[in-house]
């Protein structure tokens, strides 16, 4: 069975500040995907990620993907406030069903 | 373009009731998925549909729960006699086939009495 977690759950940081989300799957898995969620809001994609050192970049977030190490991450540079959401992970095995992580709850303080 | 839409956006009911969740898919993805969200909680894949194939039911939590979906368009999810433990929110999702990325629909968020 394909498990997903992603670590921390809940992180409060000050504005300007870097840090990074991980996500770790139990299973061999080519591909994994980071959403945002709004409070009220549905999924938004950020990253596809789709081989062993894949890196992705948009705005202040970076994505990368060690399929050895069944690890990905998400690293925030200088966050601002508008990045405070809750980010998930997810990876797919047949049929692309998607098994996602619990979740990161991101609070950026001004 | 139009994404992937679902009605109705609330919907409460009392237990032991019957509901209807409906999502309409972005035009020309032949791959549709159902998944739960519990509060505060991931996502819980329940069904998808894939072209003409036979879906893939694995995910149903109970025989209480059941999905269709007419051709490559609209889908169904029903919950038949539904319990307290059903409340959440119900998200549908549409790629362009199988591996490709899944774009979500807002959701459905379904309260029991």
């Amino acid at each position: 069975e394909l498990k997903v977690e992603q670590n921390p759950l809940f992180l409060s940081m000050q504005e300007g500040k870097n840090y990074t989300i991980y996500c770790n799957y139990s299973t061999t898995s080519d591909r994994l995907y980071w959403y945002r969620q709004d409070p009220g809001k549905s999924l938004e994609s950020l990253f596809v990620l789709l081989s062993n050192g894949a890196v992705k970049q948009e705005g202040r977030l970076m994505a990368s993907l060690d399929t050895k190490a069944r690890l990905s991450t998400l690293h925030i540079t200088a966050a601002v406030h508008d990045l405070s959401a809750t980010y998930f992970c997810a990876t797919g095995n047949a049929g692309n069903m998607l098994t996602f992580g619990g979740g990161t709850r991101l609070m950026v303080k001004p | 373009g139009a994404g992937v839409s679902q009605s109705p956006s609330n919907k409460v009911t009392e237990k032991g009731k019957d509901v209807e969740l409906r999502c309409d898919p972005i035009s020309g993805h032949t791959a549709l998925y159902w998944y739960r969200q519990r509060l505060g909680q991931g996502l819980e894949f329940l069904i998808y549909f894939q072209g003409n194939s036979a879906p893939d039911k694995s995910g149903l939590p109970s025989d209480r729960f059941s999905a269709e979906r007419t051709g490559e368009s609209v889908s169904t999810l029903t919950i038949q006699r539904t319990q307290q433990e059903d409340s959440a929110v119900y998200l549908c999702a549409s790629s362009l086939g199988l591996y490709n990325e899944q774009f979500f629909g807002p959701g459905t968020r379904l309260t029991v009495l």
